[in-house]
């Protein structure tokens, strides 16, 4: 059955500050894998979404990367805002079918 | 752009009434989906369907049934609604086929049982 674990769970950073947010997978059959922003007490925002035989996708300040072999995927965000603040979820899909599963998240916080 | 709408923001039933969650998108896709989002156990999928009068379990469907009687609309039901089932709720929709399958989400609804 397929884990996805986010390290880390929460992140203070100052403003300015250009950030690394980690995504882990244990089964590489994926299809694809999605990054998502939720604000509190919202929905999930799709950000970026990467396919399995891509390596990067990038999205303004944002640029997210699949190592699919290792199962691992990051996020990066330049130059932080303090409205980047949010909780970050990385979503895999696995070759099998249309579901998703979802790490835990990161809940990022950016000071001003 | 993709809208999802909710039928609500926010909920309060009480303890044994039937509840009715409804979902609507207007980007003609083919899979539907709700998850339940809890603290501490991220988002959890309780159904999802993959076209019209279709349905499949997902993680966490006990308590729970869905409709969908109209390829735009994928309804939440529970049946008898518990203390447990207090949770935030999000759908989702996405194409299937060859297109990208990049799910997108409604705004959630905030479910209280007292």
């Amino acid at each position: 059955k397929q884990e996805v674990t986010q390290i880390p769970a929460a992140l203070s950073v100052p403003e300015g500050e250009n950030l690394v947010l980690n995504c882990s997978f244990t089964d590489s059959a994926i299809y694809n894998l999605q990054w998502f922003r939720q604000d509190p007490g919202k929905g999930l925002t799709s950000l970026l979404l990467i396919q399995s035989s891509q390596r990067e996708q990038t999205s303004g300040r944002l640029n997210a990367s699949l190592d699919k072999s290792s199962g691992r995927s990051t996020l990066y965000i330049a130059a932080s805002q303090p409205g980047d603040s949010a909780t970050y979820l990385c979503a895999v899909r696995s070759n099998a079918g249309n579901m998703l599963t979802f790490g835990g998240g990161t809940r990022l916080m950016v000071k001003p | 752009d993709v809208k999802v709408t909710q039928s609500s923001r926010y909920l309060v039933k009480r303890t044994g009434e039937k509840v009715f969650l409804e979902c609507v998108q207007d980007m003609d896709h083919e899979n539907m989906f709700w998850y339940r989002q809890d603290p501490g156990l991220g988002l959890r999928l309780i159904y999802f369907s993959y076209d019209v009068k279709m349905k499949e379990k997902g993680d966490i469907p006990e308590g729970y049934s869905v409709s969908r009687e109209k390829k735009e609309r994928f309804s939440l039901i529970l049946e008898s609604a518990s203390t447990n089932q207090t949770s935030m709720y999000l759908c989702a929709s996405s194409f299937t086929g060859t297109r990208s399958y990049e799910q997108y989400f409604g705004p959630g609804t905030r479910l209280t049982v007292t």
